[in-house]
């Protein structure tokens, strides 16, 4: 199954782009990728998700390379709420029946 | 509200004892997950259904159960078998379809066992 591979801390300042990269490099090409946030002791977020094109909405955007083999998370203007743990997630198909494959995550920090 | 509800919240149990997860949806959806997290780690599939009467194990399906008798509901059984059963337990669920659909996950379960 695809796998994905994220650093795992990253720190940023309130106000700024957080820049959230994530490597699938074997994914398949129907496979989409997922970003998910997780804050302390609840359940993921749903945040954005894409297949080959760049994609946007109102928490963030997803940019991913023209070979499909990463991806990068994009949070405009961090604030402190932002601060949790990001998956970057891969959805594999096998036999009609669908799972996600979530990474080991990127503990962001937004900084004041 | 259209949602995943798991319950309890905080489950406390004795070694050797089985123990049933709760996982309720009613967003109409037709598949149900269950993952495992332990502290610091990320999400690791435990069992999921596609359809009623029917589910795969995920991969780390040993020392547990599942079952799916009713669209709606996908509960999970931590066994005696399972030789860490202490950790944070959080149920999914989402449409089936080859297009694109996030899932949505319910608040969790911390199971500890002594």
């Amino acid at each position: 199954d695809a796998k994905t591979t994220q650093p795992p801390s990253m720190d940023c300042a309130e106000g700024r782009a957080a820049n959230l990269p994530c490597n699938h490099s074997t994914i398949s090409g129907n496979e989409y990728v997922y970003w998910y946030r997780q804050i302390h002791s609840q359940g993921p977020q749903y945040i954005i998700h894409g297949l080959k094109n760049n994609e946007t909405n109102e928490m963030a955007s997803l940019i991913i390379t023209e070979d499909r083999k990463s991806s990068t998370l994009i949070l405009p203007h961090a604030t402190l709420r932002d601060t949790a743990v990001y998956y970057c997630i891969v959805r594999v198909e096998r036999s009609g029946t669908y799972k996600y494959i979530f990474g080991t995550g990127t503990r962001l920090k937004v900084l004041a | 509200d259209g949602g995943i509800t798991q319950s309890p919240k905080y489950l406390f149990r004795k070694e050797g004892q089985n123990v049933t997860l709760s996982c309720e949806q009613n967003l109409n959806h037709d598949a149900m997950y269950w993952y495992r997290q332990d502290p610091g780690q990320g999400l690791r599939l435990i069992y999921y259904s596609q359809i009623v009467n029917d589910f795969q194990k995920g991969d780390i399906a040993e020392g547990y159960s599942v079952s799916r008798e009713k669209k709606e509901s996908f509960p999970l059984t931590v066994t005696s078998a399972q030789k860490n059963p202490t950790a944070f337990y959080l149920c999914a669920s989402s449409i089936t379809s080859r297009s694109s659909y996030e899932q949505y996950f319910g608040p969790g379960t911390r199971l500890t066992v002594t």
